[in-house]
This record gives structure tokens, sequence and C-alpha cells, in this order.
């Protein structure tokens, strides 16, 4: 069965501090990937995606994910993180196609010191 | 746009209760998803619908959860009888439809069963 393995379940970081979360999946064929970030007491919402082309994506606050196929991955980095990166983050993978089905890794919480 | 509209946003209730989950998606969205998300599994899939129809509920625990799509503006999801077990934050997400799509998620409603 799909799986997806988020490595790291808590970090803690100070502000400007470069950030990367792991994320890898199990499945062999064609994937679309997504980062969601749920801020505190907010609702998840989407950071990036991944469903073809340059494997190096950009998304929202200044953060980015490559995808490494040979890899099976998908992380997330930000080169300097705020106070306001606090969030938990969350991998999730679906197949490519009609199936809206997202297999979701367990999250990582993210904790910047100011 | 209002976004994914859920309601109640906290729900307390005892065991043995029936509780239900209510959710409009974003017009013109025709798929819809609930998730439920605990500290110890993560986000789980537990049912999504595709113009109304149950598409996939194999993330339903068992017969005591439940969930109707009647129009394309509503879905609901029922728990009946209700367990302490089942307190969570459950989430309703809807999204386009097709391809790549991103699914929108809700506030969430945040259930005790006592």
């Amino acid at each position: 069965a799909q799986s997806v393995s988020q490595h790291n379940h808590h970090v803690i970081l100070s502000e400007a501090a470069s950030l990367e979360l792991g994320c890898n999946y199990s499945y062999g064929g064609t994937v679309n990937l997504f980062w969601y970030v749920q801020y505190p007491g907010q609702h998840l919402q989407l950071l990036l995606k991944y469903f073809s082309g340059d494997p190096l994506v950009k998304g929202i606050k200044g953060f980015e994910a490559e995808f490494i196929k040979s890899k099976f991955s998908f992380n997330l980095r930000k080169p300097s993180v705020q106070w306001s990166d606090t969030a938990e983050y969350f991998c999730a993978v679906k197949n490519a196609g009609n199936n809206r089905k997202l297999i979701w890794g367990l999250g990582t919480s993210l904790a910047v010191n100011p | 746009d209002a976004g994914v509209i859920q309601s109640p946003r906290h729900e307390v209730t005892e065991m043995g209760q029936e509780v239900t989950l209510r959710c409009k998606p974003i017009s013109g969205h025709n798929s819809l998803f609930w998730y439920r998300q605990t500290m110890m599994r993560g986000l789980e899939l537990l049912i999504y619908f595709n113009n109304n129809v149950p598409i996939d509920d194999s993330g339903m625990p068992e017969d005591r959860f439940s969930a109707k799509m009647p129009n394309a503006s509503f879905s609901t999801l029922k728990i009946q009888p209700s367990e302490p077990r089942d307190s969570a934050v459950y989430f309703c997400a809807s999204s386009l439809g097709i391809g790549t799509d991103t699914q929108y998620f809700g506030p969430g409603t945040r259930l005790t069963v006592l």
C-alpha cells in the first residue's frame, strides 16, 4: 500500500535558521506531490505542489520543495525561517490521474523561536 | 468566496449520542472529502465523493460512521452511536475534481465524546 513518511516529527529552530523537512513516499508510478501547512488555530492550506515539469517547485512565503524521483522524496526547504512559520507541515501524495485520494504523512510540527 | 464551511466548530457530547457534522463545499467544486485528524494517527481520509457519489469509503472506521451528500452544496458525516475514541478534529475539504486539483479545507469540527 502507498505510504508517506515524514521523518521529523518535531523541529525547533531559531529565526533565520534554514529549514529542511523530509518527505518520502512509497509508490513506483507517476505521482502528484503536495505540501500543506496548518498554522495554529487555522485550517490546512496548500503551500506548494508538484505534478510535472521542473522538479524544483516554489510555493508561498519563500518555501520550495524538490522532487527527486530516484529517492522517492519531496523535501520542503526554506533558507531563513521566521517566527510566523511556526505551524504543522503535512506532505501528501496522489497517484497521477483521476484518483482524487491523497495519502498523507503524519505531519511535522515546526516551532520557530524569535 | 466563503471557502469550505463546516458546522459546528466544536461539539461536546456523551458516549452513545448521535453526532452529525455538516459541510458546505466551495461552489463549483465537485469533489468532497471527509478527514479525521488525531495526534496518534495524523490525518486520515474517511470518505470522498465525486459529483455527490461516494467513490471511496475505505477509510470509514466502522458501521457507526456514515456520510451522505444529497446535493452539490451539502454533506453530512454522522456517528451513531458515538464513542470516546471518536474524539478528534474532523475536516471537510473540496476540490474542482480534475487533474492535479488542490483540496481546500474547512476550519474543522473539534469533536469531544465524553
